[in-house]
């Protein structure tokens, strides 16, 4: 059981590159989520899925799509990346909404835009 | 603006004595609390939660207060070990208006000095 992974672990793109990060989930969760960590501002929601087929906003979503055609995945897309996008990425999922159940955490992805 | 707060950024504590971990929230909506763990390099795991219609929840060392009247909550580990050091997010959902993501604090880092 190998809970939440995520690919890849560290990424560097120059700005204007494209790239997708891929989570996935082994506990056959309904619900996933992507986050992104800043240095001071703790975690912050940028996308999140209540089901396969479905997408919603977080609170900071612009400059991201995702999308969740399989129940086990949810992957985040960066079109055109930028300086600002520079982070540590965290993927999530959870047996029911925010409000009684737990999230479980991928080990993040790191990526770095120059 | 930032509805959980953890105003201090990091805390160090003797091995064997109490560590004492505090975070405030401002959306009266809030009623489900987590604390979640995290050490470097690795993604948050969750650790305690509590809802509104309880004041405290205890799990073996670990114990966490809330104070809905000052919308603050805090986390106790007595006895703390060294294995304790690492950065300790609160987070906040209100199931009331929806439930549907989490709001986290910036961490605190705590280090148990042996």
């Amino acid at each position: 059981n190998a809970g939440v992974t995520q690919t890849p672990k560290f990424r560097v793109l120059k700005t204007g590159q494209s790239m997708t990060l891929l989570c996935a989930q082994d506990m056959n969760h309904e619900y996933m989520y992507w986050y992104r960590q800043d240095p001071g501002m703790g975690l912050r929601l940028i996308h999140y899925s209540v089901g396969e087929g479905t997408t919603a906003k977080g609170e900071v979503p612009d400059g991201y799509n995702v999308s969740r055609l399989k129940k086990q995945n949810f992957l985040l897309g960066l079109e055109s990346a930028a300086p600002s996008q520079t982070s540590v990425y965290f993927c999530a999922s959870s047996k029911g909404l925010a409000g009684g159940y737990e999230q479980y955490f991928g080990p993040g992805t790191r990526l770095t835009v120059t | 603006d930032q509805q959980v707060k953890q105003n201090s950024p990091s805390l160090s504590v003797q091995e064997g004595r109490i560590s004492i971990l505090n975070c405030d929230y401002t959306n009266s909506m809030f009623d489900y609390f987590l604390w979640y763990k995290k050490y470097p390099a690795e993604g948050p795991t969750f650790l305690i939660s509590i809802s509104s219609i309880k004041d405290k929840n205890e799990d073996g060392r670990f114990t966490v207060f809330l104070n809905k009247s000052a919308k603050h909550l805090s986390l106790h580990i007595v006895p703390s070990q060294p294995g304790d050091s690492a950065v300790y997010f609160c987070a906040a959902s209100g199931s009331k208006s929806g439930g549907n993501q989490f709001y986290f604090g910036t961490g605190t880092s705590l280090t148990v000095i042996p």
